[in-house]
């Protein structure tokens, strides 16, 4: 029943370790996202999938990489994991693309602690 | 550019007080406008949305009227429980950008 699934639901790892986060939508929308969630809950977009396309990429270390091999997937990739990357990440998806015009399908958010 | 400016929290009440979360935004063109809801936790949710003018979003008790001439979306709840504790945010629309614009988001503690 799960609409939007993210594994693992926490992650506690050392510095300069890599890390995968995925993300599993099961409502068929065409596009996906993955935002970073900081200490003081401000919410900041990373990137967006749209029908497997990237179609935002905000300025984010290049140090993650996010890949989509179907539109029901969009995994996150972390290389080098430094103190700062600690934070709440939650992947989302919305029917379309369209301007943010649609509701956004939160997941449950991985907790991941570099430490 | 485009922006939304939220309320700083946290917002303490009693139960049963009355809810105003105040959100302002500036935009170009006609955004639509959303409030979404954290509980401890968990992921956000939809709580509302106004896709125009003069729209009112409501939602569990809660409501929010999109008001062109203030440029305002502020949130109200007539009675609040302690189950309403969360954080709440407001957010545009911005369809140059494919994405939603975020409010820096409110946290609303309700006691007993």
């Amino acid at each position: 029943d799960t609409a939007v699934s993210q594994t693992p639901k926490y992650l506690v790892t050392q510095m300069g370790n890599d890390k995968s986060i995925k993300c599993e939508q099961n409502l068929g929308h065409d596009t996906m996202y993955w935002y970073k969630q900081d200490s003081k809950k401000f919410l900041k977009i990373m990137f967006s999938y749209n029908n497997k396309e990237l179609i935002i990429n905000e300025t984010v270390p290049n140090r993650f990489s996010p890949k989509s091999p179907d539109k029901a997937h969009l995994n996150l990739h972390i290389n080098s994991l430094e103190l700062g990357d600690s934070a709440v990440y939650f992947c989302a998806s919305s029917q379309d693309g369209s301007g943010g015009q649609e509701t956004q399908y939160f997941g449950p958010g991985t907790r991941l602690l570099v430490l | 550019g485009n922006s939304v400016t939220q309320m700083e929290g946290p917002v303490t009440l009693s139960e049963e007080a009355f809810l105003t979360i105040n959100c302002t935004y500036t935009a170009t063109g006609y955004p639509s406008l959303f409030w979404y809801v954290q509980y401890p936790g968990e992921g956000l949710q939809l709580l509302l949305k106004a896709t125009k003018a003069d729209d009112k979003g409501s939602n569990k008790g809660f409501e929010a009227t999109y008001r062109k001439e203030t440029t305002s979306f502020h949130l109200e709840k007539g009675s609040v429980q302690v189950s309403d504790s969360a954080v709440y945010f407001c957010a545009l629309s911005d369809r140059s950008n494919y994405q939603l614009i975020w409010g820096a988001g409110t946290k609303l503690i309700i006691k007993p």
